[in-house]
């Protein structure tokens, strides 16, 4: 399996700030995506980025691939509180990242 | 967006019992599941990958005895947990990826069943 890896593991920062996350992953893929995780929840579909492109926004959401270098960042900008949560990238392979464990405090 | 559902949200069984968990994708075919189990406060960890009418393929270290899967076909897949015990349980997702309206080769997560084992 493709297993992403995402830094930092965990992140705490004030509302209102950007919140800058991380993933990176070991072979070739055709698609990468995010998904967030509130806790003891299912898993919600933020993003998908396909191999030939490069950034892609979606209302506070801007994520970046690299494949280049096979990484990707997720990038939250104006966080709220309602933004904390696990955030995951999974590979179209299959594979699944450590997740990041994102805090916005109020 | 696609939809992919599980059932049941949640189980709770005795140990020694088998439970089925289903995943069906609503609106699209899906050519590939996947099956993750999910310990708290920890990622998914990929169980198996199943291909619609073959034999699913199992990520190390999970008993392809313990944990059958079935994807007969392009809408369903089920994962049976045989004679459960409490340390099988956890929180399985599934997730399916096929064509679905404009986007190819997308993946779309399942709710996620919660299995208890008593």
């Amino acid at each position: 399996s493709q297993q992403g890896e995402e830094d930092p593991q965990a992140l705490s920062i004030q509302e209102g700030e950007n919140a800058t996350m991380n993933c990176s992953y070991k072979t070739s893929i055709n698609n990468l995506q995010w998904y967030r995780q509130n806790s003891g929840r299912g898993l919600v579909h933020l993003i998908l980025i396909r191999s030939n492109e490069r950034e892609k926004h979606s209302g506070r959401l801007r994520v970046t691939l690299d494949t280049s270098k096979k990484s990707s960042s997720l990038l939250i900008t104006a966080s709220r509180a309602a933004d904390t949560a696990s955030y995951f990238c999974a590979t179209d392979g299959g594979g699944f990242g450590e997740g990041t464990q994102l805090t916005v405090n109020p | 967006g696609a939809v992919v559902s599980q059932h049941p949200s949640w189980v709770i069984c005795k140990s020694g019992t088998s439970v089925k968990i289903e995943c069906r994708s609503l609106d699209f075919q899906a050519t590939t599941m996947f099956w993750y189990r999910q310990f708290p406060k920890q990622s998914l960890m990929l169980m198996a990958t199943s291909n619609e009418g073959s034999k699913a393929t199992y990520e190390q270290g999970v008993e392809k005895d313990k944990f059958l899967i079935n994807h007969a076909s392009l809408t369903l897949s089920t994962l049976t947990v045989t004679s459960a015990h409490p340390e099988d349980s956890s929180f399985y997702i599934c997730s399916a990826r096929g064509v679905s309206g404009n986007d190819y080769n997308e993946q779309f997560f399942g709710p996620g069943t919660r299995l208890t084992v008593l």
